[in-house]
């Protein structure tokens, strides 16, 4: 069965600049979200979309941006990268038709040096 | 704000001992999951819990809800060295639509032959 898509799934960034983090959901799913866990931590939620639209926010910093397109796909833009942002970066999906458990991606960890 | 405490967060057990993780969680949710993850990899999840007394089972793994309680336990059964690994249990607030989960802070298991 198809899976949660996550693209790069390694990324290794310079101070200051900037990073943009892809996630394919899983077909048919029209929910989205983003979770960053950093080292021997627990996710921390960050944002989600319902059917292209922002539903609800969580620990996002201002300099994170993220959107859903037309085709579901995501993506989680991150400016002004600082070495605090090194962390494991989780896209899930889900679908009320599956009862909206969470199906989560390989995730994207990022460097940030 | 939603709190959700495990415990313990570290377990170090021999093979084919019994135990139970614990987690509690501060108000009122409609869904409970358990989680999986290996270091470095992705979360994989092993139940959901949708109402007050469900049990779910799989091999050596059983889940339990108490709702009234705000309680969910992970019980190993005979535990083999390969459920080594983080287990995480995460809330859902009560409401649903794309709310984030808010996780606990993980029981890191180590299984000793």
């Amino acid at each position: 069965a198809a899976g949660v898509i996550q693209s790069p799934r390694h990324l290794i960034k310079e101070k200051r600049e900037t990073a943009t983090l892809k996630c394919y959901p899983i077909p048919r799913h029209d929910t989205v979200y983003w979770y960053q866990q950093g080292p021997g931590q627990d996710p921390q939620f960050l944002i989600s979309f319902y059917e292209k639209m922002q539903s609800d926010k969580g620990s996002i910093p201002d300099r994170f941006s993220a959107q859903q397109f037309s085709d579901y796909h995501s993506e989680l833009n991150m400016s002004s990268l600082e070495l605090g942002d090194s962390a494991l970066y989780f896209c899930a999906s889900s679908s009320e038709w599956t009862g909206s458990e969470a199906f989560f991606g390989q995730g994207t960890r990022l460097t940030v040096v | 704000e939603l709190k959700v405490e495990q415990n313990p967060l570290f377990l170090s057990m021999q093979e084919g001992k019994n135990y139970t993780i614990y987690c509690n969680y501060s108000t009122t949710s409609d869904r409970l999951y358990w989680y999986r993850q290996d270091p470095g990899k992705s979360l994989e999840s092993l139940f959901v819990l949708l109402s007050n007394g469900a049990v779910k089972q799989e091999g050596r793994l059983m889940a339990s809800l108490d709702t009234k309680a705000r309680l969910s336990t992970l019980h190993i059964t005979a535990a083999v060295h390969d459920l080594s690994a983080t287990y995480f249990c995460a809330v859902d607030i009560l409401g649903g639509g794309a709310d984030g989960l808010t996780f606990g802070k993980g029981t890191h298991l180590i299984i000793q032959p």
